[in-house]
């Protein structure tokens, strides 16, 4: 039973698409998120939800946009996807916003050509 | 303004070796909770501990111990007789104002 789950783990792509990823949580958590991780390893925070609501929306263009269907998914949808977007996208859940124990995903590797 | 400055960007030991990974953050305010999350190669990342800053008492947790110094901002990760599967990116973060702030990691090699 995978607590926190991406699809798909690797994603390759043209300048110019769009492209979805998937995230679902069955730890029955109330914020989920989503994380950037570039190549040099840094780590960014990209948005996050707290019951269907977007608390943090850190500065991110705006061709990324969260979608949550319901508590238990946050999904990434990217517009006119850009070389820089190239990164390794991590989603993640806690109990509470911030203060709680993050649970993350296996992360997605998207590489745009 | 807020940051976290991991200083130490690679560090490598033999194992057995003791090591302290070094945080030291940046905060105006008096309400801030603190982590530390590990990234072994395989990339998946992993929570470790969190502290909120009206909890100074150092924690340990088998091999690895945990030193909050609020006097010098500091939150130090030490890990006791380091392993082979120690090897790591090592993070750690800041939390205020509803938003996280990340270190740069320090990549831990430790070495047979």
């Amino acid at each position: 039973d995978t607590a926190v789950s991406q699809t798909p783990k690797y994603l390759v792509t043209q300048m110019g698409n769009d492209k979805s990823i998937k995230c679902e949580q069955n730890l029955g958590h109330d914020t989920m998120y989503w994380y950037k991780q570039d190549s040099k390893k840094f780590l960014k925070i990209m948005f996050s939800y707290n019951n269907k609501e977007l608390i943090i929306n850190e500065t991110v263009p705006n061709r990324f946009s969260p979608k949550s269907p319901d508590k238990a998914h946050l999904n990434l949808h990217i517009n006119s996807l850009e070389l820089g977007d190239s990164a390794v996208y991590f989603c993640a859940s806690s109990r509470g916003h911030g203060t709680d124990t993050q649970y993350f995903g296996p992360g997605t590797r998207l590489t745009v050509l | 303004a807020q940051k976290v400055t991991q200083a130490q960007t690679e560090i490598s030991v033999v194992e057995k070796e003791d090591v302290t990974l070094d945080c030291v953050y940046e905060t105006r305010d008096t309400t801030y909770y603190l982590f530390w999350y590990k990234q072994p190669p395989s990339g998946e990342l992993v929570f470790l501990i969190r502290r909120n800053s009206f909890d100074e008492q150092n924690e340990i947790s088998g091999r690895y111990s945990w030193n909050f110094q609020k006097s010098t901002s500091s939150f130090n990760f030490t890990i006791t007789a380091s392993q082979v599967v120690d090897s790591a990116v090592y993070f750690c973060a800041l939390y205020n104002f509803n938003k996280f702030y990340f270190g740069s990691g320090t990549k831990l090699n430790v070495k047979p």
